[in-house]
């Protein structure tokens, strides 16, 4: 149990475009929501948080209008890259949490995004 | 605020070496200590945790115990694999379920 699924695995995308990103809970419903950014050989940097039905909260220096996120069920969250640029490419993560398993992170396989 | 600070990397060991990653925190309260593995490519899978002081977190051949004296959370294997190549990363959390990462530490092993 607590499978965590994200799509696409890797997406290209000329500059100036928008891409979104799925990240679905299959097996349990995710009161929590959270996105990621990893830089290569770097660690995992929070962009938000995101609760079911409600408004996400965003990192300091995250900006919300380029990322904007969904959380429009208990098992579906999107974030929207919007007018993408090379500079956001990266890999995003998304994980999901429950209240009934301990607020345990479970962790998505992650989505390679290139910007030409 | 919570950190983790853990051993830089990267990290070459030889098929079964005995393995030790640092890591040592700083957080308010009672935290709860993780370590994750990430492999080329991919999300990151929960290797070990440990909710409380003393505790120890085991899996696949990994261990880690809870030391609340020394704040650490150091990751150990008696004998490494070259499936075992990978990132490792701890973390805590704290309130909530906000997860607080160390920078990762690149784990090669060779045959």
């Amino acid at each position: 149990g607590a499978v965590v699924s994200q799509h696409p695995s890797r997406v290209i995308c000329k500059s100036g475009t928008s891409v979104k990103i799925e990240c679905r809970s299959l097996d349990f419903q995710a009161t929590t929501m959270f996105w990621y950014r990893q830089f290569p050989k770097q660690s995992l940097m929070l962009m938000a948080t995101s609760n079911e039905g409600s408004k996400a909260t965003y990192e300091q220096g995250v900006e919300k209008d380029k990322f904007l996120i969904n959380h429009a069920s208990l098992t579906l969250s999107t974030l929207t890259v919007t007018s993408a640029h090379p500079e956001d490419s990266s890999f995003y993560i998304c994980s999901a949490s429950d209240r009934g398993k301990n607020n345990e992170q479970f962790f998505g396989p992650g989505t390679r995004l290139t910007v030409l | 605020g919570d950190s983790v600070t853990q051993m830089e990397g990267p990290v070459t060991l030889s098929e079964e070496a005995f393995l030790t990653i640092n890591c040592t925190y700083t957080a308010t309260g009672y935290p709860s200590l993780f370590w994750y593995v990430q492999y080329p490519g991919e999300g990151l899978q929960l290797l070990l945790k440990a909710t409380k002081a003393d505790d120890k977190g085991s899996n696949k051949g990994f261990e880690a115990t809870y030391r609340k004296e020394t704040t650490s959370f150091h990751l150990e294997k008696g004998s490494v694999q070259v499936s075992d190549s990978a990132v490792y990363f701890c973390a805590l959390s704290g309130s909530g379920s906000r997860l607080t990462f160390g920078e990762g530490t690149q784990l090669t092993v060779n045959p």
